[in-house]
């Protein structure tokens, strides 16, 4: 069945250290692919979200490209700010009519 | 513009009791997805309803149920409550089906369960 397979957290940055997050998926077809961050003790926020390879979501200094190739997903950010510690989950969509489908979530600590 | 609300935000329950979570999704949004984040599973699939209707459901237990109503609130019920239930259970809307390619899906903060 379709998966997401994330990196293993927590990731401890220092503020303005570069980030990467991988994400890799399994799925048949050409899934949706997101990124969503959840702030302590929040729901789930939409960070960004593409809908076919190699087109490249981006919000809040985020970045991350749909690699049909590698079945890939990560997400970058060039300089991390202490108020970007959060979790942040990889997920994949069908437009077939299944769920989201999600990681098991990366923490990412960042201190001043 | 009111994001998607969940009552109650925290809840204890003794085992063997049932449990009533409620979900407004955004004004004009008629698809309402509920999920189940433990720390040992993650974030999991429970079902998604559109226009009263369940589209889809997950792999959980018969104790698990839903329902939408014509203004597209919903709410879901968990019978015969286990220690294992305890989570946060998050509602998500999105204007169409949760999976057509372009719709957004907005999560609420979530209701916290937990089974003593």
């Amino acid at each position: 069945g379709d998966s997401v397979t994330q990196m293993e957290g927590p990731v401890t940055l220092s503020e303005e250290a570069f980030l990467t997050i991988n994400c890799t998926y399994t799925a048949t077809g050409y899934p949706s692919l997101f990124w969503y961050v959840q702030y302590p003790g929040e729901g789930l926020q939409l960070l960004l979200k593409a809908t076919k390879a190699d087109d490249k979501g981006s919000n809040k200094g985020f970045e991350a490209t749909y690699r049909k190739e590698t079945t890939s997903f990560h997400l970058e950010k060039g300089s991390v700010q202490v108020s970007d510690s959060a979790v942040y989950f990889c997920a994949l969509a069908h437009q077939a009519g299944t769920a989201l489908i999600f990681g098991k979530g990366t923490t990412l600590s960042v201190s001043s | 513009k009111a994001g998607v609300t969940q009552t109650p935000r925290y809840l204890i329950k003794t085992r063997g009791q049932q449990v009533t979570l409620s979900c407004s999704p955004i004004s004009g949004h008629r698809s309402v997805s509920w999920y189940q984040q433990t720390p040992g599973q993650g974030l999991q699939f429970l079902f998604e309803y559109f226009s009263e209707t369940q589209r889809n459901k997950g792999n959980f237990p018969g104790r698990f149920s839903g329902r939408q109503f014509s203004n597209s609130r919903s709410e879901m019920n968990v019978s015969t409550l286990e220690l294992g239930d305890s989570a946060l259970y998050l509602c998500a809307s999105s204007l169409g089906s949760a999976t057509q390619s372009g719709n957004t899906i907005y999560f609420g903060e979530g209701s916290w369960l937990t089974v003593v």
